[in-house]
């Protein structure tokens, strides 16, 4: 089975400053895909970066960059020069494949973290 | 290009008393998912489409949870009698292929329910 936990219920940032957002994950499986997603208080998720497994490099999109450590099966995020329109819950998700070797897009999901920037 | 829409935005009702929430995906897309998201949680698979046939329910309580898509188009998820546990967002989300791209899932706004 697996598992996405992020240890954080809230984090604090200040703007313009940087901040990082725990992940960790649980699978058996040696081909996986790593999400990082943002919901807004308007309640949809919006895809902010994609790690997969057999990666090299670390994702990067903009603001956003992905500290992935495979041995340690962590995949934080790291939002670079925060902004006010970054408050709101971020959560990480894994995709696996299916038995098949091709994923169905069934995302897990952890709990969340909410993240507050102040001005 | 339109989003995946839901409606309504918002339900309050008994416990016991029935609902059916309705998601309309992005035109084209063939793949529909419906996923739970309780207070406090990451959204939780309840069931899968691709066209009309179902994928995976695994995660679905079917003895009171109901989802369909006839048409291979817009869904339907029913409780029927909903509990006070049932009360959570349900999430829509559509991608154009079974196997999508990362950044090919897109999600709608969410049903948030209340159970009283």
């Amino acid at each position: 089975a697996q598992k996405i936990t992020q240890t954080q219920p809230g984090m604090f940032v200040q703007e313009k400053e940087a901040v990082t957002l725990d992940c960790t994950y649980d699978t058996s499986d040696q081909s996986y895909g790593l999400f990082w997603y943002k919901q807004p208080s308007s309640g949809e998720m919006i895809f902010l970066i994609y790690q997969g497994s057999y990666d090299e490099q670390n994702a990067t999109e903009g603001r956003y960059s992905l500290n992935f450590q495979k041995a340690r099966k962590s995949a934080n995020l790291v939002i670079s020069a925060s902004q006010l329109g970054d408050s709101a819950m971020y959560f990480c998700a894994m995709r696996r494949p299916s038995a098949g070797g091709t994923s169905y897009g069934k995302l897990t999901f952890g709990q969340g973290t909410i993240l507050t920037v102040h001005p | 290009e339109a989003g995946v829409a839901q409606s309504p935005r918002y339900k309050i009702i008994e416990k016991r008393q029935s609902v059916a929430f309705w998601c309309n995906p992005i035109s084209g897309h063939a793949t529909l998912y419906w996923y739970q998201q309780i207070l406090g949680q990451g959204p939780k698979l309840l069931i899968q489409f691709q066209n009309n046939g179902v994928v995976d329910d695994s995660q679905l309580p079917k003895d009171r949870f109901s989802a369909e898509r006839l048409k291979g188009v817009d869904s339907t998820l029913k409780i029927q009698p909903a509990k006070l546990e049932d009360s959570a967002v349900y999430l829509c989300a559509s991608s154009l292929a079974l196997d999508p791209r990362p950044n090919e899932q897109f999600f709608g706004p969410g049903t948030r329910l209340t159970v009283l």
